[in-house]
């Protein structure tokens, strides 16, 4: 089956960059998402990659490797308000029909 | 726009009571599926579908049922609720499983608890 890694946790400061890894094995991939999860709520969506390289929106770019099976998210200039969860998710055909799998998710907590 | 719309937002149920957790989008979207939520687990894929009459296995499909007669609506039905079942429930749409960059729409969660 899918299997997509992510680390559990980070602590950075207000202002810093942070850079969240996301590794993936999978069959018939058709794209990676990012998604951002405050405490008790719904994952939102952050971002979309399904070519090599890097994507940017603002203060979040994602990068994409499909030949590495690697995908990071890049926080810029954090806020307090990027204290959540980040879950990558990624894509794919190889199961039958198109779904969607999450990895875990990382923390990352914003300290002043 | 309602987006998507789950119910209810909390239930404790007894172990061996049976329940559905409804899910309802006015989007139009093919692609309905159901996730749960755990400590350390991430969100892992009950079941999905890609169309009504369509429904498929995701990870951890054992001990849930769910239909799809319409395109709005994709219940998720706890045939004989266990302990294990305790978890955070998201129903999540899409136009089509993330291909072409849709992404997911997510209901607020049911928080559900067996005793």
């Amino acid at each position: 089956g899918q299997n997509i890694d992510q680390p559990t946790e980070m602590t950075a400061t207000e202002g810093a960059i942070v850079q969240i890894n996301c590794t993936y094995q999978t069959s018939g991939f058709n794209g990676l998402f990012w998604y951002q999860q405050h405490a008790g709520e719904a994952p939102t969506f952050l971002s979309y990659n399904v070519l090599d390289g890097l994507e940017e929106k603002g203060r979040f770019s994602s990068f994409l490797s499909r030949s590495k099976g690697y995908s990071y998210l890049l926080l810029k200039e954090l806020q307090m308000k990027d204290s959540a969860s980040y879950l990558c998710a990624v894509s794919s055909s190889g199961y039958g029909n198109n779904r969607l799998a999450f990895g875990k998710g990382n923390q990352v907590v914003v300290i002043p | 726009n309602a987006g998507v719309t789950q119910t209810p937002k909390f239930q404790v149920l007894k172990t061996g009571q049976s329940m559905t957790l409804q899910c309802a989008q006015d989007m139009n979207h093919e692609y309905m599926s159901w996730y749960r939520q755990d400590p350390g687990m991430g969100l892992r894929l009950i079941h999905y579908s890609v169309g009504a009459g369509i429904t498929d296995q995701g990870e951890v499909p054992n001990g849930y049922n769910v239909s799809r007669s319409t395109t709005e609506d994709f219940p998720l039905r706890l045939l004989s609720a266990a302990p294990s079942q305790t978890s955070v429930y998201f129903c999540a749409s899409s136009y089509a499983a993330g291909t072409g960059g849709s992404p997911l729409h997510f209901g607020n969660g049911t928080r559900l608890t067996v005793t």
